[in-house]
């Protein structure tokens, strides 16, 4: 256990729907991180928060959005799901943005059908 | 633009052998790099990171070797175990500027360990 955790760990759902993803970062770390991982594309940067706040934003689909709540717990949104959306979605934590390595969660793997 | 890449898809040794995983890099100025392993079913696991001030660093049982003038990264797996069959990523950290923060990943190699 990584102590990044990710729910729930799969999830089926149909195209033009919307899905929320969450995370809960290890105990006092303040940074989360969103990733996306698909077979052709590897992992994807998405977005990062810190304390709460938005500090990064990677090739994140207008359609998707996030947030980081007071607690750090945060949530991903996806919206108006596409078939292409059907990817392994990680969270990872770190204490704080800086030149150190990040702990990620299990991942929720989504299924658009 | 910014890319980390792995020279091979797959790589596959016998138990007991030593492993080289190689990556390249093209952004000169990342400062901070990472090896991860990822098992199936499982997000990825840290194994071992390098500053760019280093050009060597190891673990236990793996070392990291990292050359700034090619921009090469490359993890050696000393007596490759069953238990390393897993897919490796190369990672860059070039953005950390204030309180931003951002990996790069490759795209990943799968180390398959015959028996």
């Amino acid at each position: 256990d990584s102590g990044v955790t990710q729910t729930p760990k799969h999830l089926i759902t149909a195209t033009g729907q919307r899905v929320t993803l969450r995370c809960s970062p290890r105990s006092g770390d303040l940074s989360v991180y969103w990733y996306q991982q698909s077979l052709d594309q590897g992992l994807q940067f998405l977005i990062q928060y810190y304390n709460g706040e938005e500090r990064a934003k990677g090739n994140i689909l207008e359609r998707f959005s996030a947030q980081q709540f007071p607690d750090l717990h945060s949530e991903l949104n996806l919206s108006s799901l596409e078939l292409g959306d059907s990817a392994l979605y990680f969270c990872a934590s770190s204490l704080r943005p800086s030149n150190y390595g990040y702990t990620f969660g299990s991942g929720t793997r989504l299924t658009v059908v | 633009g910014e890319s980390v890449g792995l020279h091979l898809p797959t790589l596959s040794v016998q138990e007991g052998d030593n492993s080289i995983i190689n990556c390249a890099y093209s952004n000169s100025a990342s400062d901070y790099f990472i090896w991860y392993k990822q098992e199936s079913g499982k997000g990825p696991q840290f194994i071992i990171d390098i500053r760019s001030n280093m050009d060597k660093r190891q673990g236990q049982r793996v070392t990291v070797l990292l050359n700034k003038t090619v921009k090469h990264l490359s993890l050696q797996i000393a007596a490759t175990q069953p238990g390393d069959s897993a897919v490796y990523f190369c990672a860059e950290n070039n953005e950390v500027t204030g309180a931003n923060s951002k990996l790069t990943f490759g795209k990943g190699i799968t180390l398959s360990v015959r028996p």
